[in-house]
């Protein structure tokens, strides 16, 4: 089975500090996404990687970094903490796109609920 | 990516077969229906995906009408765990491009 896991459920942090929250996944798989969840948003795309120190724009990047030094490892940064990206934030993970329709078959983790007050 | 329209709510009874429709009329040629699931405060979970031919996999089976303009997630012998909101998904197969997931299907199963 793919498990991919987030270093915490629950957060909470104040405006301005600088979040880090990390995901791990022990398929090898070569793709990993962050997205944030909203109620009446759904799920939107922050960053995704497909390769060590890869990494590609989502929908929605403004006001996060990322960093992907090492195959199974993806995190997110939030340089400055802000009300606004309090949120549900999932990690996911997929296989390479050269076996077909795969893309879509991405594993998220457990999900990170962040609060900053 | 195709827009997907599914029934707020569907209830089963523990045991019984839930069947959740899907229509996506205006689905194109290469483009998969992606089913997942979200149980309450997990992350999504992923069930199964086809482009035309039914699927079968040990989580549920997924029929497709042969214009591919709806379909059907069978789960077989459903249990209070299959409870979840339940997302039909249709997109092309590409990388770097989000799951849009639209607001699925809430099943409740009871006993």
């Amino acid at each position: 089975d793919v498990k991919v896991t987030q270093s915490s459920r629950y957060l909470v942090k104040r405006t301005g500090e600088k979040v880090f929250l990390e995901c791990v996944q022990d398929m090898d798989h070569e793709n990993m996404f962050w997205y944030r969840q909203d109620p009446g948003l759904g799920l939107r795309l922050i960053y995704f990687s497909y390769d060590v120190k890869m990494k590609e724009k989502g929908d929605i990047p403004e006001g996060y970094s990322v960093s992907r030094e090492k195959k199974e490892r993806f995190s997110l940064i939030l340089e400055s903490a802000s009300t606004n990206q309090t949120s549900m934030y999932l990690c996911a993970s997929s296989v390479p796109g050269h076996r077909s329709s795969r893309y879509g078959e991405q594993y998220f983790g457990p999900g990170t609920r962040l609060t900053v007050t | 990516d195709a827009k997907t329209t599914q029934p707020t709510s569907m209830d089963c009874a523990e045991g019984r077969a839930a069947n959740l429709p899907c229509n996506h009329s205006t689905i194109s040629g290469n483009e998969y229906v992606y089913w997942y699931r979200q149980i309450h405060s997990q992350g999504p979970q992923y069930i199964i995906h086809g482009l035309k031919n039914n699927e079968t996999n040990e989580m549920a089976s997924l029929i497709i009408t042969e214009d591919r303009k709806s379909s059907t997630l069978i789960l077989p012998h459903a249990t209070l765990r299959d409870t979840a909101v339940y997302y039909c998904i249709v997109r092309v197969d590409q990388a770097g491009t989000a799951l849009i997931f639209g607001k699925g299907t809430t099943l409740s199963v009871s006993s």
